[in-house]
């Protein structure tokens, strides 16, 4: 599995753009990078995902690394509520299981 | 659509008893997964049903921990004789049919402790 590794924390001011760092050196062809981000006392939530290309949604953009050893999730206008764990994770698709593998997660504090 | 349902949100239990977490998945999602979360990290993997067979489980899931999924709908995950290492938040997960291009749903968490 995909190790992934991201900084342990992080702190923004509100409404600056956010670029938040994530390493998947050991990522196979075929593993999609997935995002997802998490509030004390419930489930990840997903943010974004993507193969190769960039990728922008309501939430957030993904820029994947050409070499796709990396990939950073940019939050373009930090809010309040954006404040939680971001985990980097990459999602198995060359087995059977499809499986995400988390790391530790970045605290993100985004500050009034 | 619900979401992903999981029950009880907390469980208090005393070391030695047997527990039992139920999850719903979303109805139309083929694929369910149980995680575990100890505090400060990441969610770890423990199992993978894709129907109503169980395909993978984790070195994590020793021979206390047992899932089904039964129908291919809801899913248990029973816990025999707890010990204290096995408080943690437990997580499940759905997904669809498309492989790794298709985001996973969480639930809220059981939250377990063991006294």
């Amino acid at each position: 599995d995909a190790k992934t590794t991201q900084p342990n924390s992080m702190e923004s001011n509100e409404e600056e753009p956010v670029h938040l760092p994530c390493n998947h050196s050991t990522i196979s062809g075929t593993d999609y990078i997935h995002w997802y981000r998490q509030l004390p006392s419930q489930g990840p939530e997903y943010v974004i995902h993507g193969l190769t290309s960039n990728v922008n949604n309501r939430m957030a953009s993904l820029a994947i690394a050409e070499d796709r050893k990396s990939s950073t999730l940019i939050l373009h206008r930090a809010t309040l509520r954006d404040a939680a764990v971001y985990y980097c994770s990459s999602r198995n698709s060359g087995g059977s299981n499809y499986k995400l593998t988390f790391g530790k997660g970045t605290l993100l504090t985004v500050n009034p | 659509d619900t979401g992903v349902s999981q029950d009880p949100r907390h469980k208090i239990t005393k070391r030695g008893q047997n527990v039992t977490f139920r999850c719903d998945p979303i109805s139309e999602h083929n694929r369910l997964y149980w995680y575990r979360q100890t505090l400060g990290q990441g969610p770890e993997f423990l199992t993978y049903f894709q129907n109503e067979a169980q395909l993978e489980k984790s070195r994590l899931l020793s021979d206390r921990f047992s899932a089904e999924r039964p129908k291919g709908s809801f899913s248990t995950l029973e816990i025999q004789r707890t010990e204290q290492g096995d408080s943690a938040m437990y997580l499940c997960a759905s997904s669809g049919n498309r492989g790794g291009n298709e985001k996973l749903f969480f639930g809220s968490g059981t939250q377990l402790s063991v006294l």
